[in-house]
């Protein structure tokens, strides 16, 4: 069974850094791509970042370009969000999902996300 | 404001049969297949149809998918309380090159 758990999160000041870290089990984790995607209290999930299977292809919403940085550790099975320059409206639930394929797009085709972890929660506050 | 659009809310008995729907481009919906997932926040969203109208295993077939054109369908029959939750379709975007999520759509069973 697939098992993905969410740690890093916690309060952070306006400006300030944040390293998010997500453990993958019970898969290859290495086959496939990985996610990071957000919901802000009272809003809808948004999609925030992505690293394909190699790590050697990233994405990046518009909302943190240039701000959050994902890495993946393939011998210890995990993916990171790299967060500076937080600000108030990056305050949410992140969590961390697999994709079912080696990138979102292969290919010329969608692979979407098939397992999601709990979320760890951001709040970035003075 | 998403580049794919689905209803705020819908509503229906329990029993009786819901459709959410889930509007986008060329560049989107149009030419990539859409994935549907159900959540109750905090919680970790429950993918429900993938590639359009397939069923992961353990997914009842209450819960079908459909697409056409433009737009997507997640249809939901025999409403039970516990499908109370909100709904996101997600497809990728060709212009943008990012995934992109619906707004989500909240079901109430009354």
């Amino acid at each position: 069974e697939v098992h993905l758990l969410e740690s890093g999160g916690g309060l952070a000041r306006p400006g300030g850094s944040l390293r998010l870290s997500c453990a993958g089990s019970g898969y290859t984790f290495g086959d496939y791509a990985m996610t990071w995607v957000r919901q802000a209290p009272g809003k809808g999930l948004e999609w925030v970042s992505g690293i394909s299977n190699s790590g050697d292809a990233t994405t990046y919403a518009d909302s943190v370009k240039g701000r959050f940085t994902i890495s993946r550790d393939r011998s210890k099975n995990t993916v990171n969000l790299q967060m500076r320059s937080l600000r108030a409206e990056d305050t949410a639930v992140y969590y961390c999902a697999k994709s079912s394929g080696k990138n979102f797009l292969w290919l010329g085709v969608f692979y979407g996300m098939d397992a999601w972890g709990q979320g760890t929660t951001v709040t970035v506050s003075s | 404001q998403s580049v794919v659009t689905q209803p705020p809310s819908v509503s229906a008995a329990p029993g009786q049969k819901v459709t959410i729907s889930c509007s986008g481009s060329n560049s989107n919906v149009g030419y990539n297949y859409v994935y549907w997932y159900q959540h109750l926040p905090g919680s970790a969203p429950k993918l429900l149809i993938y590639d359009n109208n397939e069923r992961p295993s353990g997914i009842p077939d209450r819960f079908s998918g459909s697409k056409s054109g433009t737009s997507a369908t997640l249809g939901i029959t025999g409403l039970q309380t516990g499908d109370e939750a909100d709904y996101y379709c997600v497809t990728w975007d060709d212009s943008l090159s990012v995934v992109v999520f619906g707004g989500g759509t909240k079901l109430t069973v009354l």
